[in-house]
């Protein structure tokens, strides 16, 4: 069984600083997606990006990337600039059905 | 295009009785996912529905059942609550089944049990 780990409860940013978030997943399989997910308070969860796991590129989109070790099954969050909207629940999730436990991040002006 | 719709938003019932959660997913979007959200567990997946069949199911009692109908909607049903129950529940769709699709999250529907 796949199992997605986050190992941050809670992580504190100030505002324009970077914040890595972390995530570990166990698998068997070689061909997979793994995703970050935000949810910010009361609102809906929207995806933050997306990562296959054969191409050995990194996903960037904007002020978000990703560092995917595939080895080592580690698939970490950078936030870069963070700003005040950022502050949110942040899911790591494979395939795009099992998620982890949450990272709740907060951002300090 | 409207986004995923949950209804309700709230509910509050009592041990033992049973529930209905309603999801709509975006319009063309035919698979529809159900997650059940609580504090330090994070998602936990309960069904996936693709035209009306479901592919998958995440390790949950009987109580817990789904349907999809032939509009792409679908219900859960949660039988017999009990109080571990109570948490958000949450729906989201996609345009086809598989794992490298995106989800489009709803609002959820928190449920109490009392």
């Amino acid at each position: 069984a796949q199992t997605v780990t986050q190992s941050q409860p809670e992580m504190s940013v100030q505002e324009a600083e970077t914040v890595t978030l972390s995530c570990t997943y166990d698998t068997s399989e070689s061909d997979y997606y793994l995703f970050w997910y935000k949810q910010p308070p009361s609102r809906q969860m929207i995806l933050v990006i997306r990562q296959e796991a054969y191409k050995q590129q990194n996903a960037t989109e904007n002020r978000f990337s990703v560092n995917f070790q595939k080895a080592a099954k580690s698939f970490s969050l950078k936030i870069s600039d963070s700003q005040l909207g950022d502050a949110a629940m942040y899911f790591c999730a494979f395939n795009d059905m099992r998620f982890g436990a949450g990272t709740r991040l907060t951002v300090k002006p | 295009k409207a986004g995923v719709t949950q209804t309700p938003r709230y509910l509050i019932k009592t041990r033992g009785q049973q529930v209905t959660l309603s999801c709509s997913p975006i319009s063309g979007h035919r698979s529809v996912s159900w997650y059940q959200q609580t504090p330090g567990q994070g998602l936990q997946f309960l069904f996936e529905y693709f035209s009306e069949t479901q592919r998958n199911k995440g390790n949950f009692p009987g109580r817990f059942s789904g349907r999809q109908f032939s509009n792409s909607r679908s219900e859960m049903n949660v039988s017999t609550l009990e109080l571990g129950d109570s948490a958000l529940y949450l729906c989201a769709s996609s345009p086809q089944p598989g794992r490298s699709y995106e989800q489009y999250f709803g609002p959820g529907t928190r449920l109490t049990v009392t």
